[in-house]
C-alpha cells in the first residue's frame, strides 16, 4: 500500500533553516507529484508547494516563496522540503502528501492522499 | 487566494445522528471541492473529491454535494470513530486552500 514516511521531529533558532524529508514507497514515485502542507497550532492548513518527482518541476505558494526549497531523490524515492530563515510563527505540523495526478504549471489535481505522519517542526529561541 | 468558510466551527452530536457541515467558497469553483476528517492526534484522510465522489476505502454513510460556491458534507449515521474535526478544500485555483475546520464533538 503507498506509504509516507517522514523524519523526525525538529527544533530550530530563529533564523535557522530546517530540511525534512519524505520517504515514499508501494507507488511509482516518479509519476505523481508530491505536496508539503503545514498545520500550525490554531491555523487552518496551509499548502506550502510541489515537486514533481520525475521532472523535479516545482511550485509554491507565494507566501513562502524565497524561503521555500522542495527537491527530490528519485534513486532514495525520496521528497524533501527545505524551510529558511525560521520564525517562531513557523512552529507547526508539516505533513507531505501525494497527489493521485501529476501537476504542470496550469493543472494539478491538488488532491492529498494519503498524507505522511507529520514532521513536528518547533522553532524557539 | 481563494477563502472558505465552515460552519458550524464545532458541534456536538452522538452516536447515530446524522451530522451535515457546510463549506462556503468565496467565489465558484464548480465542483473543485474535496473533504478531509483529521481524527485528535491523527493524520487528515481523504473522504470526499469533486464535491461528491466517495473516496476508495470511505464508509458509505459518508456523502458530498454542492456546487459553485456552496458544499455540504454529510454524515448519514455517526459512529465512534468520526468524532474529529472535519476539513474542506478546494482545488480549483492555486494555491489550493483549506476551510478552517469543523470539530464535531461528543455530545
Amino acid at each position: 500500500q503507498v506509504q509516507l514516511v517522514q523524519s523526525g521531529a525538529e527544533v530550530k533558532k530563529p533564523g535557522a533553516s530546517v530540511k525534512l524529508s519524505c520517504k515514499a514507497s508501494g507507488y511509482t514515485f516518479t509519476s505523481h507529484t508530491m505536496h508539503w502542507v503545514r498545520q500550525a497550532p490554531g491555523h487552518r492548513l496551509e499548502w506550502m508547494g510541489w515537486i514533481n518527482a520525475g521532472n523535479g518541476n516545482t511550485k509554491y505558494s507565494q507566501k513562502f516563496q524565497g524561503r521555500v526549497i522542495i527537491t527530490r531523490d528519485t534513486s532514495a524515492r525520496t521528497a524533501y522540503m527545505e524551510l529558511s530563515s525560521l520564525r517562531s510563527e513557523d512552529t507547526a505540523v508539516y505533513y507531505c502528501a501525494k497527489d493521485p495526478g501529476y501537476c504542470s504549471s496550469s493543472t494539478c489535481l491538488n488532491r492529498f492522499d494519503p498524507w505522511g505522519q507529520g514532521t513536528l517542526v518547533t522553532v524557539s529561541s | 487566494d481563494i477563502q472558505l468558510t465552515q460552519s458550524p466551527s464545532s458541534l456536538s452530536a452522538s452516536v447515530g445522528d446524522r451530522v451535515t457541515i457546510t463549506c462556503r467558497v468565496s467565489q465558484g469553483i464548480s465542483s473543485y471541492l474535496n473533504w478531509y476528517r483529521q481524527k485528535p492526534g491523527k493524520v487528515p484522510k481523504l473522504l470526499i473529491y469533486s464535491a461528491s465522489n466517495l473516496q476508495s476505502g470511505v464508509p458509505s454513510r459518508f456523502s458530498g454535494s454542492g456546487s459553485g460556491t456552496d458544499f455540504t458534507l454529510t454524515i448519514s449515521s455517526l459512529q465512534p470513530g468520526d468524532f474529529a474535526s472535519y476539513y474542506c478544500q478546494q482545488s480549483h485555483s492555486a494555491p489550493p486552500t483549506f476551510g478552517q475546520g469543523t470539530k464535531v464533538e461528543v455530545k
